[in-house]
């Protein structure tokens, strides 16, 4: 059982270079989510999909754009990555009848530096 | 803007001693806490509460939840090397179905041998 699997683990990005975060569950959950996380700040949201087919902007989504490709994928896309933007990212699904025993997921991260 | 606020954000004690943390929230609607450990990698889910004085329990970890002083705490009784992590607290906020977690800092703690 995957759970939430995220890749690539590691980037390195020079400054004005675009990526995407890739990130797939395997729980058939239906909400899912994107954060980052800063030294001292926590986990910030940055966009969130309630439904296949639906985004929201949470906390902080300057610079970022999402696809909800299908009900298992939610990608994570930097159109011009900026040294601002280094940091880790967590991809996290969840389902509201099963929240109260595995809360929400979250996969193993994505360490990404921009240089 | 929905706020969370854990305290101490650092703590080190000596393995089989007790331990407290906290977490305080002010949030414009609230529908449930969570607490997350997060060693190298995930934060992996310990708790969700709803319901104020119902102590949750998992082996030496236990939670309860004060929803008129809007605040939470994790126990940690006989510490062990092996519960050296950063402890998350977040609020989930409901949204018309769209719910959502919002985190507090975390509170870094180092069990020494």
């Amino acid at each position: 059982n995957a759970g939430v699997t995220q890749t690539p683990k590691f980037q390195v990005l020079k400054t004005g270079q675009s990526m995407t975060l890739q990130c797939a569950q395997d729980m058939n959950h239906n909400s899912m989510y994107w954060y980052r996380q800063d030294p001292g700040m926590g986990l910030r949201l940055i966009y969130y999909s309630a439904s296949e087919g639906t985004t929201d902007k949470g906390e902080v989504p300057n610079g970022y754009n999402v696809s909800r490709l299908n009900k298992r994928e939610f990608s994570l896309r930097l159109e011009s990555a900026a040294p601002s933007q280094t940091s880790v990212y967590f991809c996290a699904s969840s389902e509201g009848r099963d929240r109260w025993l595995t809360g929400y997921t979250f996969g193993s991260g994505t360490r990404l530096t921009v240089v | 803007e929905d706020k969370v606020v854990q305290s101490p954000l650092s703590l080190v004690v000596h393995e089989g001693d007790t331990v407290t943390l906290n977490c305080s929230y002010e949030v414009t609607n609230f529908r449930s806490l969570l607490w997350y450990k997060q060693e190298k990698k995930a934060p992996t889910f310990l708790f969700m509460l709803t319901s104020s004085g119902i102590e949750k329990k998992s082996g030496r970890l236990s939670s309860i939840l004060d929803k008129k002083e809007l605040f939470s705490i994790l126990n940690i009784t006989a510490t062990q090397t092996g519960d050296s992590a950063v402890y998350l607290c977040a609020v989930e906020v409901p949204n018309f179905g769209n719910e959502k977690l919002t985190f507090g800092t975390g509170t870094r703690l180092t069990i020494i041998p």
